[in-house]
């Protein structure tokens, strides 16, 4: 299995509502990334989790909550979120636990749309 | 932090044609710079990669150099192709493992 998965595909929430994006690889790679895309913009980090262990936080609202359950899940609760908020959430992952020393692997993205 | 320009932000060019993306980066501790191709509706790609030891690298039709010394890289894309459409994004990776995107290149290659 070479790929990383993500659902759902498409989420649309209100504002009130509590949500969660998964994110699975099986590949054994030691790093896992949360990107957030708008339109016509470069992924922009929020996340990163070296070895399970949060080691990057890109000063992200709160509304927004990272999990690493295992190595090869990656979690990122959605709460009280705002319609600014809507884009296109991309995971990632590296093999080397090291972040922004190889390869990301993205997933096809988590679209969401906040109301 | 680190900061990354990239240019033209779009370029139409000629099948069969070359083309040339340029980025610029900010902290001389960078150490690793990939591009990554975009295609519409799809994920992000990584398509070629270079480290700070290495000043040039080819993949097929693809080449990216970089100079250290004034702080920029380069990705030439040689007989341009209609699959080769899409939106290329340059990065650099600073000291403390952060990839940071250029705003990104929309290539449309014309038959």
């Amino acid at each position: 299995d070479t790929e990383v998965t993500q659902t759902p595909k498409h989420l649309v929430m209100g504002m009130t509502n509590k949500k969660s994006l998964k994110c699975e690889q099986h590949m054994g790679h030691r790093a896992m990334y949360w990107y957030k895309q708008k339109a016509k913009k470069p992924p922009e980090l929020m996340f990163v989790y070296s070895y399970e262990k949060l080691s990057i936080n890109e000063s992200v609202p709160s509304r927004f909550s990272p999990e690493c359950p295992n190595s090869s899940l990656l979690n990122l609760h959605l709460h009280a979120l705002q319609p600014e908020d809507s884009a296109l959430y991309l995971c990632a992952s590296s093999q080397d636990g090291r972040a922004g020393t190889g390869e990301l692997f993205f997933g096809e993205g988590s679209r969401l749309t906040v109301l | 932090g680190e900061n990354v320009e990239q240019h033209p932000s779009t370029l139409s060019v000629q099948e069969g044609d070359s083309a040339v993306i340029k980025c610029t980066y900010s902290d001389s501790a960078s150490n690793y710079f990939p591009w990554y191709k975009q295609e519409l509706g799809k994920r992000p790609q990584l398509i070629i990669d270079i480290r700070s030891n290495v000043g040039e690298k080819k993949d097929q039709r693809i080449a990216v150099t970089l100079n250290k010394t004034a702080k920029h890289f380069s990705l030439h894309i040689t007989e341009t192709q209609p699959e080769d459409s899409a939106v290329y994004f340059c990065a650099a990776a600073d000291s403390w493992g952060k990839l940071q995107f250029g705003a990104g290149t929309q290539v449309v290659v014309t038959p």
